[in-house]
This record gives structure tokens, C-alpha cells and sequence, in this order.
């Protein structure tokens, strides 16, 4: 099972909306509507930010948005502060032995 | 509130033996769906094992035949038994839950422990 594909980094200016794709298969992404989003810090556990493709949990800033089309899912930041400069992961529940595969990641760097 | 702490890792040689333990509070492990998830060097997020509440294990096919994920219900403890350890197999381990259908999403994630496969 190879790993989902996403843009290596991703920049924007504060303020600005930036959107990180994931792009997967029929047997993962495009399957399921069980895509997750993760936000890791350096040195830090990840933690999650969105799940089944577009719910938030709790206490997760309404400025995190996903979506999903065909085998490709997005995450979506808005008004970018600078504290959103951190590697994402997306996820997806896979129909192989793989159960669970994770995106490549993408650094996003606030300009 | 919940916390999952790992412990056990270290630096092993080549071919050796390792166990982690992800001890939780705030949760019960047999209730629920358990995973361990690495993260290798300057590495992306690679999932490694799950344990469902039911007992079912599943495992990536880069792991499978040598590690064995268990739990120890009276301890509240989550286990990741390694054996024939490769350099490949290095990284921060992290254990968290996995919810929704298949626990296809992790909430709960410790801290991590590092294991460093050299000789």
C-alpha cells in the first residue's frame, strides 16, 4: 500500500487561505469517506483535525476545513496565522492490507 | 482526562528484541480500538498495527510476522512486541486510539518512544 500523495509544502502570507491536497485510490481516498487530517509539530505527538473527511472535533479552529473529490481530498486553512506553520498528514481507511494509510506530508511555512 | 504514555524504547541491534507499553488513563484499552503508529527521522506518519476491542489484530506488511500488538487489561496497558528488528524499523513509535467505523481516525496520542535500530 503506498502512501497517500501530497504536496511536499504548501506557503502562504497571514490571512491568506491555503489548500493541501491528498491524493490517493479507489481503494483508499476515493472509497471511503474516512479521510483524516493531522497537524505535527516538530518534536510533537500529531494531532488531529479533521475526521471522516470533513468533521471537526472539539476545540479544533473552525479555520481547518476538509473536502474530498473523487481520490482526492483537501484541507483547506483559512485567515493563515502563524501558528499554523506545522507539517499536516491526511489518512484514509484502505481496503487492502494496509488498513490504514497516511499522506506524505506537507510543510506549510507562513511567509 | 486521557494521556497514553509509552515507554520501552531504546537503542537495539540488528536482529534484537524490543517491547513497548503504552500505559493509558483516562481510557479503557480493551474498549477500545488501539494503534501504533512510527514516524521514522525526518520521516512521514507510517501506520504500524491496530487492536480492536473485539481482540482482532491487523498489521502493515512491513511489520507483519514480527511484531505482535497486545494489551493487558488489568494493567490498562497497550503492548508493540518487536522481534528481528531491522535498521528500517528506527522511529518514534506513538500509540493512540482509533474511532469511527474501522477506527479510521486517531484522537488520543501519547507522547511517543524512540527506537533506534543500529549496531
Amino acid at each position: 500500500q503506498s502512501a497517500l500523495t501530497q504536496p511536499a509544502s504548501v506557503s502562504g502570507s497571514p490571512g491568506q487561505s491555503i489548500t493541501i491536497s491528498c491524493t490517493g485510490t479507489s481503494s483508499d481516498v476515493g472509497g471511503y469517506d474516512y479521510v483524516s487530517w493531522y497537524q505535527q509539530y516538530p518534536g510533537k505527538a500529531p494531532k488531529l483535525l479533521i475526521y471522516d473527511v470533513t468533521n471537526r472535533p472539539s476545540g479544533v479552529s473552525s479555520r481547518f476545513s476538509g473536502s474530498k473529490s473523487g481520490n482526492t481530498a483537501s484541507l483547506t486553512i483559512s485567515g493563515l496565522q502563524a501558528e499554523d506553520e506545522a507539517d499536516y498528514y491526511c489518512s484514509s481507511y484502505a481496503s487492502s492490507s494496509a488498513l490504514y494509510v497516511f499522506g506524505t506530508g506537507t510543510r506549510v511555512t507562513v511567509l | 482526562e486521557v494521556q497514553l504514555v509509552e515507554t520501552g524504547g531504546g537503542l537495539i541491534q540488528p536482529g534484537g528484541s524490543l517491547r513497548l507499553s503504552c500505559a493509558a488513563s483516562g481510557l479503557t484499552v480493551s474498549s477500545n480500538f488501539m494503534t501504533w503508529v512510527r514516524q521514522a527521522p525526518g520521516k512521514g506518519l507510517e501506520w504500524v498495527s491496530v487492536l480492536y476491542n473485539t481482540g482482532s489484530t491487523y498489521y502493515a506488511d512491513s511489520v507483519k510476522g514480527r511484531f505482535t500488538i497486545s494489551r493487558d487489561n488489568s494493567k490498562n496497558t497497550l503492548f508493540l512486541q518487536m522481534s528481528s528488528l531491522r535498521d528500517e524499523d528506527s522511529a518514534v513509535y506513538y500509540c493512540a486510539r482509533a474511532l469511527g467505523v474501522g477506527g479510521n481516525y486517531f484522537d488520543y496520542w501519547g507522547q511517543g518512544s524512540l527506537v533506534t535500530v543500529s549496531s
